[in-house]
């Protein structure tokens, strides 16, 4: 079946605790991105990736990190959580950055930073 | 402003009853609209995707795009309690850019 699967799925922490959400594609999907969804805010990018080795910032990069060693991977780092993080992250992805009208996203992660 | 602008609603509405939903945006070199279907606490599930203006029928859905007014729309006929859901719009210029966002909708169907 073809997927887009996160974990975890529910995650709280502390601020400051170095924190990983990992995110996962089975379909040769050169494409990948994350985002986070807020009340009243909608979907939007934090980061994306067109291909292995080859990441980019969205519109809310600020206190995440972001690597892309394999192609089926895209794992989400926050090296300092803060409050303001707290939020439901969906990966995403696509078979190329051309054909994101076609995005299929994750299950969602949601965080909460104390 | 927001470039992508959707009531959130909520919207509650009979089963059987049509729904209706839209967007309106501000950048005019989008050419791909689509729709998403939310349930709770699920990630967004593509419903339908139109390039450039025009209609689109999938089943009970309609998507429709005027390119001219810069609005765009949703319509589910027959509406099912399984309707229930968030419905997020987003769009898309050609090429590799990024999607942008509609704050999504809250669509009840009461049975």
């Amino acid at each position: 079946e073809a997927q887009v699967t996160q974990n975890p799925r529910y995650l709280i922490t502390v601020t400051g605790k170095k924190l990983t959400v990992t995110c996962s594609q089975n379909m040769n999907h050169e494409y990948m991105s994350w985002y986070r969804q807020d009340p009243g805010l909608g979907l939007r990018q934090i980061y994306y990736s067109m291909n292995v080795e080859v990441t980019d910032k969205g519109d809310v990069p600020e206190g995440y990190k972001v690597s892309r060693k394999e192609k089926r991977n895209f794992p989400l780092i926050l090296e300092s959580p803060s409050p303001n993080q707290t939020s439901l992250y969906f990966c995403a992805s696509s078979r190329t950055a051309t054909e994101q009208e076609t995005q299929y996203f994750g299950p969602g992660t949601r965080l909460l930073v104390l | 402003q927001k470039e992508v602008e959707q009531d959130p609603g909520p919207l509650s509405v009979p089963e059987g009853a049509i729904v209706s939903l839209n967007c309106t945006y501000s950048n005019s070199a989008f050419q791909y609209f689509m729709w998403y279907r939310q349930y709770s606490r699920k990630g967004p599930e593509l419903l339908m995707y139109t390039y450039s203006s025009g209609n689109k029928e999938d089943g009970r859905f309609t998507a429709q795009v005027d390119k001219s007014s810069k609005y765009i729309s949703l319509f589910i006929r027959d509406s099912q309690p399984s309707d229930s859901a968030t419905y997020l719009c987003a769009m898309t210029e050609p090429g590799p850019k990024k999607l942008s966002f509609g704050a999504g909708t809250t669509v009840t169907v009461r049975a």
